[in-house]
């Protein structure tokens, strides 16, 4: 079993829909939450920080943290399709720069 | 452009041939990790260093791999006596440890076929 598990996907939304992209992991060590977003034959790029349980909003996005679960999620609102790409979760022991781990993640693809 | 920057960044070579992969940190970042990612899967920690110092290596890095990061500027991933599975994206990143967020800064990566 995977430290951390996301949902496959490929996921496919109508402009304008409400994304929902969730990940579950097992080490309940993990402290700190992010999620990066990758467009093809690009690099990962940080997306969302969270530490603490509860909400954080940034926009169209929410990141959404239950450590009691051990369960994450991101929210896009309005989706666009140059919102289109792979969503990685990832999560580390501690935040100052440490090693990540990633989940597989999910790839969007958001349609016209 | 002073971003992470990798090279080649795409190298197809054979069986049993050495690569090596070089990594250009962005400049004031004291810490630089390598990873690996296959095609549908999230990127796996191969190895990182905190200057010249290489702190952590994952399992997932077998004897062929070696990583340097002389006078903690660039590094480089050489792989020896590729194999078929060693075929995948390989990601470098950086980061300050003063972060607030932690966040790593990828390069594009490299990808690696080998045939």
């Amino acid at each position: 079993q995977k430290e951390v598990e996301q949902d496959p996907g490929p996921l496919s939304v109508p402009e304008g829909a409400i994304v929902s992209l969730n990940c579950t992991y097992s080490n309940s060590a993990f402290q700190y939450f992010m999620w990066y977003r990758q467009y093809s034959r690009k690099g990962p790029e940080l997306l969302m920080y969270t530490y603490s349980s509860g909400n954080k909003e940034d926009g169209r996005f929410t990141a959404q943290v239950d450590k009691s679960s051990k369960y994450i999620s991101l929210f896009i609102r309005d989706s666009q399709p140059s919102d289109s790409a792979t969503y990685l979760c990832a999560m580390s022991f501690t935040g100052t720069a440490s090693k990540l781990t990633f989940g597989t993640g999910t790839r969007l693809q958001v349609t016209l | 452009d002073t971003g992470v920057s990798q090279n080649p960044r795409h190298k197809i070579t054979k069986r049993g041939q050495n690569v090596t992969f070089r990594c250009d940190p962005i400049s004031e970042h004291n810490r630089l990790y390598w990873y690996r990612q296959t095609l549908g899967q999230g990127p796996e920690f191969l190895t990182y260093f905190q200057n010249e110092a290489q702190l952590e290596k994952s399992r997932l890095l077998s004897d062929r791999f070696s990583a340097e990061r002389p006078k903690g500027s660039f590094s480089t991933l050489e792989i020896q006596r590729t194999e078929q599975g060693d075929s995948a994206m390989y990601l470098c990143a950086s980061s300050l440890t003063s972060s607030s967020t932690g966040e790593l800064f990828f390069g594009e990566g490299s990808r690696l076929t080998v045939l």
